[in-house]
């Protein structure tokens, strides 16, 4: 199994330019998540989801778009990227079984420069 | 804002000595469960610890879960230089899939 993986490992962008962030997982998870990782702050929570078809809200959610079309796929979308948004993305997938939540597993990270 | 607040932020230990970190929330919790990042790297999970009052070990790693469910810590021994790294704590509310994180505790190793 890859586990999770994410795509692009480093991007650069201009503000106000959009982009997608990729996110698949092939260990067939229900739950998958965004989070951003800034220093200081630990981990955020962007969007979520909790099956195919399924999304919601986390912690801090404006200016990001998510979709879950496939249990595999998590794509997050910056609609008009800020310097603010300059931050490390990780995506996470994981599971719960008899009613606790497992580890989540994290893939290895997209760095994002907005200037 | 955060569920659970970690502290210390940062912890610079000497070679072979001990130290802990600490995560504290006001409300219950479901869970606890602790990640290490290394640095450049993504988070990995550590334990897990759902049980009030629960001790887990993982060799120099101890891990607790406060009696009543709203604290919990991460003790280490002997640190070694492969300790260094950022550990985090993490929670969830009961019934609540979305997964709160600590700040999370930097340690650095003095050899």
């Amino acid at each position: 199994n890859a586990g999770v993986t994410q795509t692009p490992k480093f991007q650069v962008l201009k503000t106000g330019q959009s982009m997608t962030l990729q996110c698949a997982q092939d260990m067939n998870h229900e739950y998958m998540s965004w989070y951003r990782q800034d220093p200081g702050m630990g981990l955020r929570l962007i969007h979520y989801s909790v099956g195919a078809g399924i999304t919601d809200q986390g912690e801090v959610p404006n200016g990001y778009n998510v979709s879950r079309s496939t249990t595999e796929d998590f794509p997050l979308r910056l609609l008009s990227a800020a310097p603010s948004q300059t931050s490390v993305y990780f995506c996470a997938s994981s599971y719960s079984r008899a009613g606790v939540w497992e580890t989540q597993y994290f893939g290895p990270g997209t760095r994002l420069l907005v200037l | 804002g955060q569920q659970v607040m970690q502290i210390p932020q940062y912890q610079h230990v000497q070679e072979g000595e001990d130290f802990t970190t600490y995560c504290n929330s006001s409300t219950t919790l479901s869970n606890i469960q602790w990640y290490k990042q290394r640095p450049g790297g993504h988070p990995v999970f550590l334990i897990q610890l759902v049980k009030s009052g629960e001790v887990k070990k993982q060799k120099r790693l101890t891990f607790q879960f406060g009696e009543a469910k709203k604290n919990s810590s991460l003790h280490i021994t002997a640190t070694q230089t492969t300790d260094v790294g950022t550990y985090f704590c993490a929670a969830h509310r009961s019934n609540d899939y979305k997964l709160s994180f600590g700040a999370g505790t930097t340690v650095t190793v003095r050899a």
